[in-house]
């Protein structure tokens, strides 16, 4: 099975932009991964902020955006806000199999 | 509006079984994949299971195969996870998930332990 790869945590500063990638074991992320971004907080559900690459749902915000930069799949977060801090995944697909990544800790300070 | 809720969940003993549901509304159910997804306590997301609209096509994570199955009835709006053969690794909170993980329940907890 594919091991999908994500920064373990990440800071950004108020107003501050950041980007969170994801990766794959078998090569270069395309848009074949279909790849999804979900935003993740303690005792909720997780919540869908993008999907096939750079699709935003309805209640994204417009300062979530997502791209392939690089051969990773990437969610850049542009004027970072404090209830922007979570646990950020992304997600792929490898035809019959969807696997994770292992997440990335957004800390807005 | 979309609305997914999960049901089923609780204490099962290592070995046991337990199904669980997952009623959905505000979206044609029938004309969506569905999929489970888990999270055990202080891990990660883990993709476990999907099915197609018709119920022709289900996939499972290779750590649930043989001992969990995927199901739907349509005419209910409904999604089923029956899981046997229960391991203390099962341990999580199960969500349901609209497609390919568009639109999430708020999930059910199973616990597997003696």
């Amino acid at each position: 099975q594919a091991v999908v790869t994500q920064e373990p945590s990440l800071t950004v500063s108020p107003g501050g932009t950041v980007t969170l990638t994801c990766g794959s074991s078998t090569g270069a992320v395309t848009s074949g991964h279909y790849p999804y971004w979900f935003q993740h907080k303690p005792g909720q559900a997780p919540r869908t902020l993008i999907y096939d690459t750079s699709n935003k749902h309805s209640w994204t915000p417009a300062r979530f955006s997502g791209s392939l930069l690089g051969g990773k799949a990437a969610l850049t977060l542009s004027g970072a806000q404090p209830e922007d801090e979570a646990e950020y995944y992304c997600l792929l697909s490898y035809s019959s199999d969807w696997v994770f990544g292992g997440g990335t800790k957004l800390t807005v300070l | 509006e979309v609305q997914l809720v999960e049901s089923g969940g609780g204490l099962v003993q290592p070995g046991g079984s337990l199904r669980l549901s997952c009623a959905a509304s505000g979206f044609s159910f029938s004309s969506y994949w569905m999929s489970w997804v888990r999270q055990a306590p202080g891990k990660g997301l883990e993709w476990v299971a999907n099915i197609k609209e018709d119920g022709s096509k289900k996939y499972y994570v290779d750590a649930v195969k043989g001992r969990v199955i995927i199901s739907r009835d349509n005419a209910k709006n409904s999604l089923y996870l029956q899981m046997n053969s229960l391991r203390a690794d099962d341990t999580a909170v199960y969500y349901c998930a609209r497609g390919f993980c568009l639109d999430w329940g708020q999930g059910t907890m199973v616990t597997v332990s003696s």
